[in-house]
């Protein structure tokens, strides 16, 4: 089947720690995406990435990092810098920029 | 920055009904999208209308769009208990947003049987 990839389901974070969010897509599509959604929120963009070895921030990128080294992969590392990390973490992609995003199933990260 | 704004924020109908979701924005765009959100998952694209289309339809699902006073509306006919969802619009606004999509808060949708 083809389609969006995220993992683990749930994350917990501990104070001080850095996680990486896991997002892999099997669609061929050129453009990534990683949304955070608070609870009872719309979606605020992180970071984006359109090519291959090129990514953007986003709205919210600050205590992010991401890397786009393969096609299928854009893993999403939350730093300890990140001091409200609890959200729900949506990655998405699409064959043409900004249009008709197929999204994941997202990532809960909790801080312990 | 939120581009899109939903209204109304909550909507309570009974199976068979029509829901009508709104959504206003402020800058010019290319494209208005809207998806779906059932909770705790990711979001599912519904329709996708350009700036220069005025109504869209899919299944039970009708969209216009109104560029001149800048809003949208989202209709679904013949509701089911399954419709019940989150429904979100979304912008693209080209250069004006720095090229990326902008999400409203949503429309928390409740189809009762």
């Amino acid at each position: 089947d083809g389609g969006i990839t995220q993992s683990p389901k749930y994350l917990f974070r501990k104070e001080g720690q850095n996680v990486t969010l896991s997002c892999e897509q099997n669609l061929n599509h050129d453009a990534m995406y990683w949304y955070r959604q608070d609870p009872g929120q719309g979606l605020r963009l992180i970071y984006y990435s359109h090519i291959v070895n090129d990514f953007q921030k986003g709205d919210i990128a600050e205590g992010y990092s991401v890397s786009r080294e393969k096609k299928e992969s854009f893993p999403l590392t939350v730093t300890s810098a990140q001091k409200n990390p609890t959200a729900f973490y949506l990655c998405a992609s699409s064959i043409f920029e900004n249009e008709k995003l197929f999204f994941g199933s997202g990532t809960q990260l909790s801080v312990l | 920055s939120q581009q899109g704004e939903e209204d109304p924020q909550a909507l309570s109908i009974q199976e068979g009904e029509n829901a009508t979701m709104n959504c206003s924005y402020k800058t010019s765009i290319n494209n208005l999208q809207w998806y779906r959100q059932n909770s705790g998952r990711g979001l599912v694209h519904l329709i996708l209308i350009r700036s220069n289309e005025r109504e869209k339809h899919s299944g039970r699902l009708r969209v216009t769009l109104d560029t001149s006073k800048k809003s949208s509306s989202l209709l679904i006919t013949a509701s089911r208990a399954a419709d019940t969802a989150s429904y979100f619009c979304a912008t693209d606004a080209g250069e004006t947003s720095g090229s990326r999509l902008t999400f409203g808060e949503g429309t928390q949708l409740t189809v009762n049987p």
